[in-house]
């Protein structure tokens, strides 16, 4: 099993709402990161978790929360959110992190989230 | 701050046709990935290169990386409609400095080939 789930497909939520976005992975990979990725544009690192610890924040605002429950799952809970918050978001995994030279990260479908 | 320029940003053309994609730095990466997006979808993984000179080819798809590992490029033989969609480089730095273990994305190629 190669593969990166997401659910759900396509979010819509008010800013005063508040929402999560789920990812899972059945590969044995110790590294699990959120991406958010605009039209047209490569994904930007928000989160990277090691071992289901946190390892990298890039400075997301608190409005975005991670969590990793275990090795398997990755969770993003969503709070008072901005229309500039509309976006691909992307889950990934990779065997460890670092994982010199490789560093291969194998990506979800994404979830289509619009803030309104 | 390593970078990745990728080019061309965008690139139309019709079936049959042969296309290049190239990413180049001035910085060494310990490898490069190349990945192939399609709207709506997560980048799919095509392939990793990891030794300089190296040639790996994916049926129609062939990649290099660089001698000195500073840079690539995707050439794909006769495209398809199939092979529309965005493509993607991303390398990855040596150890040491705030880049280590993430992932250097290119600017992305969009193709678009027509039937």
């Amino acid at each position: 099993d190669t593969e990166v789930t997401q659910t759900p497909k396509h979010l819509v939520m008010g800013m005063t709402n508040k929402k999560s976005l789920k990812c899972e992975q059945h590969m044995g990979h110790r590294a699990m990161y959120w991406y958010k990725q605009k039209a047209k544009k490569p994904p930007e690192l928000m989160f990277v978790y090691s071992y289901e610890k946190l390892s990298i924040n890039e400075s997301v605002p608190s409005r975005f929360s991670p969590e990793c429950p275990n090795s398997s799952l990755l969770n993003l809970h969503l709070h008072a959110l901005q229309p500039e918050d509309s976006a691909l978001y992307l889950c990934a995994s990779s065997q460890e992190w670092p994982s010199p030279p490789y560093n291969e990260q194998f990506f979800g479908p994404g979830t289509r989230l619009t803030v309104l | 701050t390593q970078l990745l320029e990728q080019s061309p940003q965008f690139l139309s053309i019709q079936e049959g046709e042969n296309l290049t994609v190239y990413c180049n730095s001035s910085s060494v990466f310990s490898s490069l990935q190349w990945y192939r997006q399609e709207p709506g979808e997560g980048p799919v993984l095509l392939v990793t290169v990891v030794t300089g000179g190296e040639v790996k080819k994916l049926k129609r798809l062939t990649f290099q990386f660089g001698d000195a590992r500073k840079d690539s490029s995707l050439h794909i033989t006769a495209a398809q409609p199939g092979d529309t969609g965005l493509y993607l480089c991303a390398g990855s730095p040596y150890a040491g400095g705030t880049s280590y273990g993430k992932l250097t994305f290119g600017q992305g190629t969009i193709l678009t080939v027509h039937p």
